[in-house]
């Protein structure tokens, strides 16, 4: 079974800081997938960033970055130079293969980040 | 180009009622989803279909069932609603490799 654990339930951010969001995750398969998603208060899942278990180098989007440590089990969002508008949730998930093809996705809890001047 | 959609927006139901929410993706993918989120917890997988013609269980998918209409569409059914399926549903699709999914705008369903 597959398990993403987010310990941060809440975390703040000055403007223009750097912010790291921490995930961790545990399973047996050889290959699997890490991606971060968004979730404004307006609802909805934007996709930001993925990680492959098998990439050699971290993955990066903008100002977002991936910090995967493959040891430790650890997926970490790094979000450079915040602003106002990267308040939010932000899910941390686990790919994993279903029966017949496509992917399931395993959520963890979130960390509510909320920007402030 | 919509991506996912996702009607109704809001429901109201009274316990025992039915109802069915409707999906579409206009991105080709040959996978979709369907997925709860409750307060405190990440998504739940409810089913899925990894191709058009199959469907199968997720995580909770008790009290629910689906449908692959065609490419485009998977919609989700409540037989007989109960308080405990109050939450906010979201359907998605992505295809095969990375494994990304995209999602709908969500339908915020409140069981009285």
């Amino acid at each position: 079974a597959q398990k993403i654990t987010q310990t941060q339930p809440g975390m703040f951010v000055q403007e223009k800081e750097a912010v790291t969001l921490d995930c961790t995750y545990d399973t047996s398969d050889p290959s699997y997938g890490l991606f971060w998603y968004k979730q404004p208060s307006s609802g909805e899942m934007i996709f930001l960033i993925y990680q492959g278990s098998y990439d050699q180098q971290n993955a990066t989007e903008g100002r977002y970055s991936l910090n995967f440590q493959k040891a430790r089990k650890s997926a970490n969002l790094v979000i450079s130079a915040s602003q106002l508008g990267d308040s939010a949730m932000y899910f941390c998930a686990m790919r994993g293969l279903v029966t017949g093809g496509g992917n399931k996705l395993t959520f963890g809890t979130g960390t509510q980040l909320k920007v402030e001047l | 180009n919509a991506g996912v959609t996702q009607t109704p927006k809001f429901q109201v139901l009274k316990t025992g009622q039915s109802m069915t929410l409707q999906c579409a993706q206009d991105m080709n993918h040959n996978s979709m989803y369907w997925y709860r989120q409750d307060p405190g917890m990440g998504l739940r997988l409810i089913y899925y279909s990894a191709s058009e013609g199959t469907t199968d269980k997720g995580e909770v998918p008790n009290g629910y069932n689906v449908s692959r209409l065609n490419k485009r569409e998977f919609s989700l059914r409540l037989e007989s609603a109960a308080p405990s399926q109050t939450s906010v549903y979201f359907c998605a699709s992505g295809l095969a490799g990375r494994g990304e999914q995209y999602f709908g705008p969500g339908t915020r369903l409140t069981v009285t």
